[in-house]
């Protein structure tokens, strides 16, 4: 069975203090990891795909990588405005998409 | 500039009573989506719609029928309510499957089934 897990639950950081949230995984043929953001009483909004090891890509403070296991969502510098609950899935090629619960991220000025 | 709208944004059920979300999409996106998102439970794929003519159970479907109207509009359909509905639902899209390409949702329908 296909499982995205995400860590930590949720994450309070002063603004400015950078930090990683994680998505492991373990889907069957992954074609693309996918990070959301979610902000309250909205839907998800898209960041970024990646769909291979060793791939990066970059918005504003964002960074997210890939690795055979796990990605990784850097946060730099945060503020106040990055607050929000972001949301990882794996995607296969014969269209299933699995969710994590994400991590609901605050960002203190 | 929509992107994927939804209507109702909030309803209030009585256990039994049947109601419909309505989802419509301006993208052209071939593939449109119905989740359901809980506390804890993360979103769940409900049904989906890989293509206009085509519809198709998802992870939780129980309760729950479909209609894909058009190429733009993906409307789901509670029959009888139940508590356990209540929840927040969202329509998405997207231009291939949602394995290979990103969804696109809609803002959401907050039900309570009381």
């Amino acid at each position: 069975e296909d499982q995205v897990t995400q860590s930590p639950e949720a994450l309070r950081l002063q603004e400015g203090e950078s930090s990683s949230l994680n998505c492991s995984y373990t889907v069957s043929g992954l074609r693309g990891l996918f990070w959301y953001r979610q902000d309250p009483g909205k839907g998800p909004e898209f960041l970024f795909t990646l769909y291979s090891a060793g791939e990066e890509k970059e918005k504003e403070r964002l960074k997210a990588t890939l690795t055979k296991k796990e990605s990784f969502l850097h946060i730099t510098a945060p503020k106040p405005e990055d607050s929000a609950t972001y949301l990882c899935a794996g995607g296969t090629s014969y269209g299933k998409l699995t969710f994590g619960q994400g991590t609901i991220l605050t960002v203190h000025p | 500039n929509a992107g994927v709208t939804q209507t109702p944004k909030f309803q209030v059920l009585k256990t039994g009573q049947s109601m419909t979300l309505q989802c419509a999409q301006d993208m052209n996106h071939n593939s449109m989506y119905w989740y359901r998102q809980d506390p804890g439970m993360g979103l769940r794929l409900i049904y989906y719609s890989a293509s206009e003519g085509t519809t198709d159970k998802g992870e939780v479907p129980n309760g729950y029928n479909v209609s894909r109207l058009n190429k733009r509009e993906f409307s789901l359909r509670l029959e009888s309510a139940a508590p356990s509905q209540t929840s927040v639902y969202f329509c998405a899209s997207s231009n291939r499957g949602q394995g290979n390409s990103p969804l696109h949702f809609g803002n959401g329908t907050r039900l309570t089934v009381t």
